[in-house]
């Protein structure tokens, strides 16, 4: 079963461009989460897509939006790049959201890792 | 609030017991988790406990949990330079609905030869 996968690896921008990372989730999978792994921070929630559409945002702005295609892969758009957006973007993929309270975990990809300059 | 924390660095010689401490604040999560990070990778789901248990084993990897104080442990029994990665405890609010977790800042585990 091919996992999560995401491209590109490496993303090199500078400020004020755009980006588009994609994520295609495991076969089956309904549910995409997008992850912002930024040094020294952690991992912080971005977006929540389900059946199509965004299901909750974590705290970042409106430049980062995204969307899910009927085939479920999905996509992250960040506007109008900064600095501090370098970082390594994560996606995840689940079962449909109900079974994540039932100890089955998301599966993530490797990232995809920005660099903005 | 929503913070997990997990303290930042560990080191321990190989073959030596590796405790891993999270400190997680939402009662009404059903299950923890423990993810581990390799270098370059992504995220590997480790191991999960359910919250009604104090204790769950899996090979070398325990995990403690205390509810009382919201308290997650994770014990790698003879650690090997292969477990060398980051690890990170997440948390997922039952009552949030938004149905994501909440993940700690992650521990970075260096296993000395």
């Amino acid at each position: 079963e091919a996992g999560v996968t995401q491209s590109p690896t490496h993303l090199i921008k500078t400020r004020g461009q755009q980006a588009t990372l994609r994520c295609s989730p495991i076969s089956g999978h309904t549910s995409v989460y997008w992850y912002q792994q930024a040094l020294g921070l952690g991992l912080q929630f971005l977006l929540w897509y389900d059946e199509g559409e965004e299901r909750n945002r974590g705290n970042f702005p409106p430049r980062f939006s995204g969307r899910q295609f009927p085939n479920y892969s999905s996509e992250l758009n960040v506007n109008a790049l900064e600095l501090e957006d370098s970082a390594l973007y994560l996606c995840a993929s689940s079962l449909a959201p109900g079974q994540l309270i039932l100890g089955y975990g998301y599966t993530f990809g490797s990232g995809t890792r920005l660099t903005v300059v | 609030g929503e913070d997990v924390e997990q303290s930042l660095f560990l080191s321990v010689r190989e073959g030596d017991s590796s405790v891993i401490n999270c400190t997680y604040t939402d009662s009404s999560s059903t299950y923890l988790y423990w993810y581990k990070q390799e270098p370059g990778a992504g995220l590997q789901l480790l191991t999960y406990i359910f919250s009604n248990m104090d204790m769950k084993q899996d090979q070398r990897l325990t995990v403690l949990l205390n509810k009382k104080d919201k308290h997650l442990s994770l014990r790698i029994a003879d650690t090997q330079t292969g477990d060398s990665a980051i690890y990170f405890c997440a948390e997922s609010p039952s009552t949030s609905g938004t149905y994501k977790y909440i993940f700690g800042t992650g521990t970075r585990l260096k296993v000395l030869a």
